[in-house]
């Protein structure tokens, strides 16, 4: 069965600071997987996402999340952190022929900037 | 703004009671949309996949009789929680597909945080 690992709970980054959040999935086959930023009162927004290709994938909100089979990991980054950017952030597998179907989620990493 | 609504995002209900939550695609037709729920701390759960016009796919142990699911429109599904207990207090996420023009694309909900008393 599919699973994800968030191992971080809560991470506190000042302004301006990189940022780095771990995930580590369990998958039998080449995996779909996304990340997800959820905001005070939101839903969940897609960030990027990875099917194949490329393993360094692009997102949106200056994120970027690295692809490494080896590990089994898909962590996320960003270069410089924004107040704004305070959220709870969802790693994701799935299946399906666009990786949407049967969506298994982590249990989410709590994202606080400080000045 | 946001494409998918969910109402209501709050419910306090008494024990024994059925709650309802919709879950409405905004501005695209959805043929299918999931449930999810989320206890604290823990991962969002697929709870069950609505189908347009076909009952709803369940995952293993979500009781559909406890669980109703209705998606009776294109762009609307409601989750129904019959009778329920203070263990059914949770969030309930809903997500949407839109599958326009050969690509697709998952919107969700804001939530409805279900406390039962």
């Amino acid at each position: 069965a599919q699973s994800v690992t968030q191992p971080d709970i809560h991470i506190t980054v000042s302004e301006g600071a990189s940022l780095e959040l771990r995930c580590n999935y369990s998958y039998g086959a080449t995996p779909y997987l996304f990340w997800y930023v959820q905001s005070p009162g939101q839903g969940l927004q897609l960030l990027l996402k990875y099917f194949s290709g490329d393993t360094l994938v692009q997102g949106i909100k200056g994120f970027e999340a690295e692809f490494k089979r080896s590990q089994s990991s898909f962590n996320l980054r960003k270069p410089s952190v924004h107040w704004s950017d305070a959220a709870e952030y969802f790693c994701a597998v799935g299946a399906g022929a666009f990786g949407n179907e049967k969506l298994t989620f982590g249990t989410g990493t709590r994202l606080t900037i400080i000045p | 703004g946001a494409v998918v609504s969910q109402h209501p995002s709050r419910v306090i209900c008494k024990s024994g009671t059925s709650v309802k939550i919709e879950c409405r695609s905004l501005d695209f037709q959805a043929t299918t949309m999931f449930w999810y729920r989320q206890f604290p701390k823990k991962s969002l759960m697929l709870m069950a996949t609505s189908n347009e016009g076909s009952k709803a796919t369940y995952e293993q142990g979500v009781e559909k009789d406890k669980f109703l699911i209705n998606h009776a429109s294109l762009t609307l599904s409601t989750l129904t929680v019959t009778s329920a207990h203070p263990e059914d207090s949770s969030f309930y996420i809903c997500s949407a597909r839109d599958r326009a023009g050969g690509r697709e694309k998952l919107f969700f909900g804001s939530g409805t945080q279900l406390s039962v008393l």
